[in-house]
């Protein structure tokens, strides 16, 4: 499975919005309710934000939140904070036990 | 809790051998598929290879794939990963990760595997 593919890098101002696209194919993302999206802190591991597209794990904040449209999902994080800066990752299940991660984005907040 | 403590981690020359386990605990390890996935420095996640509960089948990315086993012990609540033909490439943050559905909400600490000569 090749790698889903994510923008390099967004960036946006305290406050403002910013979206994370992740486009895969009709075996994976587009086959499947089943994208999710990690937060990555530099030397930690993954931290899961959003699950089955649409879903937050307890005690994530509501300003994250996940759309998916054919073969595109999207994360969108409203009002950005400092503390939401970090690398993104999506991932989606790809069938047969096996899931197929993005290529990941860097979140910077100006 | 739910803890996965990943080891055997290490440098190793091309072409050698390492063995990493991931002792489990604080939930049900033989109903769920259990998974490696690693991170070269400065890159992004990868899935490795994945194995199903009972152990029936196994799956491996292409770049492993030959190379690399993945196996588990219920008894023990341990997943392993056997990794042979080792090359500079394979230099990653090795995690072991699962999930109850289809997302991964544990991850281990993950463990540094160096091939260099």
């Amino acid at each position: 499975q090749s790698a889903l593919t994510q923008p390099r890098s967004v960036s946006g101002s305290p406050g403002q919005s910013v979206t994370i696209s992740c486009t895969g194919t009709s075996s994976n993302v587009g086959g499947y309710n089943y994208v999710s999206w990690f937060q990555q802190d530099p030397g930690q591991a993954p931290k899961l934000m959003i699950y089955d597209v649409t879903e937050r794990p307890s005690g994530v904040p509501d300003r994250f939140s996940g759309s998916k449209s054919g073969n595109t999902a999207s994360l969108t994080i409203s009002g950005l904070q400092a503390e939401d800066e970090a690398d993104y990752y999506c991932c989606s299940y790809a069938g047969s036990f096996t899931f197929v991660f993005g290529t990941g984005t860097k979140v910077t907040v100006l | 809790q739910v803890q996965l403590v990943e080891s055997g981690g290490g440098v190793a020359q091309p072409g050698r051998s390492l063995r990493l386990s991931c002792a489990a605990s604080g939930f049900s390890f033989n109903s769920q598929s259990m998974h490696w996935v690693r991170q070269a420095p400065g890159k992004g996640l990868e899935c490795v290879a994945v194995i199903p509960h009972d152990g029936s089948i196994e799956h491996y990315a292409d770049s492993v794939r030959g190379r690399f086993t993945i196996s588990r012990d219920n008894s023990k609540n341990t997943v392993y990963l056997q990794m042979n033909s080792l090359r500079p490439e394979d230099t990653a943050v090795y995690y072991c990760v699962t999930g109850k559905y289809y997302f991964f909400d544990m991850w281990g600490q993950g463990t540094m595997v160096t091939v260099s000569s």
